[in-house]
């Protein structure tokens, strides 16, 4: 069935440096690709997302890369701070019925360190 | 400013018990949608509903059902709890495949423990 793989699990950083996540999906057909912040205790929050009919999109630090040909996509932030520390989730959209639902990868735990 | 809430932040219920977790959103969404997230497995789609008294199976709705009387509000009940079933429950809502804005809304999660 639809899977969306995410790597690494864990990622620690120092502060001022770049950090990229990584995502593979299997279902050709998906057109929508958001990323979701989820800091500690918190609910997960969309932040930035990309569909099919681009290859990159950025906002300000952080930035979207797609390549359907390969179905993959990444997340790079760059010059990284302490409140960049969260869980990120990469998604896929995929569409069953009548309806689309996001298949989410299995997030990983970034850590900005000072 | 969408708002998605849930009834219960934390909550704790013994092996057996029924449970129901609601949520409600003020954003007039058809769709909602009722996850899991366990760590490293992330977030896991259990039921999602397309409009009232619409109902489809995610991933793992064993051990689940919902109920969807009204737009707003999206319920899941847990039949009877186990302990497996200790976990954060997000709720979140969405519009209807629009083309333009799929993005999804969470609530703020109930922590469930199932002693």
């Amino acid at each position: 069935g639809e899977n969306v793989e995410q790597h690494p699990s864990t990622l620690s950083v120092q502060e001022g440096d770049s950090a990229v996540i990584k995502c593979t999906y299997s279902d050709s057909a998906s057109n929508y690709f958001p990323w979701y912040k989820q800091e500690l205790g918190k609910r997960p929050q969309l932040i930035i997302d990309i569909r099919s009919n681009v290859g990159e999109k950025k906002d300000q630090r952080i930035a979207v890369t797609l390549n359907k040909t390969a179905k993959h996509f990444s997340l790079h932030i760059t010059e990284t701070q302490p409140e960049d520390s969260a869980v990120y989730f990469c998604a896929a959209l995929g569409f069953r019925g009548a309806t689309n639902k996001l298949i989410f990868g299995t997030g990983t735990l970034l850590a900005v360190q000072p | 400013d969408v708002k998605v809430t849930q009834s219960s932040r934390y909550l704790v219920k013994r092996t057996g018990e029924k449970v129901f977790l609601e949520c409600v959103q003020d954003m007039d969404h058809e769709n909602m949608f009722w996850y899991r997230q366990d760590p490293g497995l992330g977030l896991r789609l259990i039921y999602f509903s397309y409009d009232v008294k619409m109902k489809e199976k995610g991933d793992i709705p064993e051990g689940y059902s919902v109920s969807r009387e009204k737009k707003e509000r999206f319920s899941l009940i847990l039949e009877s709890a186990s302990t497996n079933q200790t976990s954060m429950y997000l709720c979140a809502s969405s519009l209807v495949a629009s083309g333009i804005d799929y993005e999804q809304y969470f609530g703020p999660g109930t922590r469930l423990t199932v002693t």
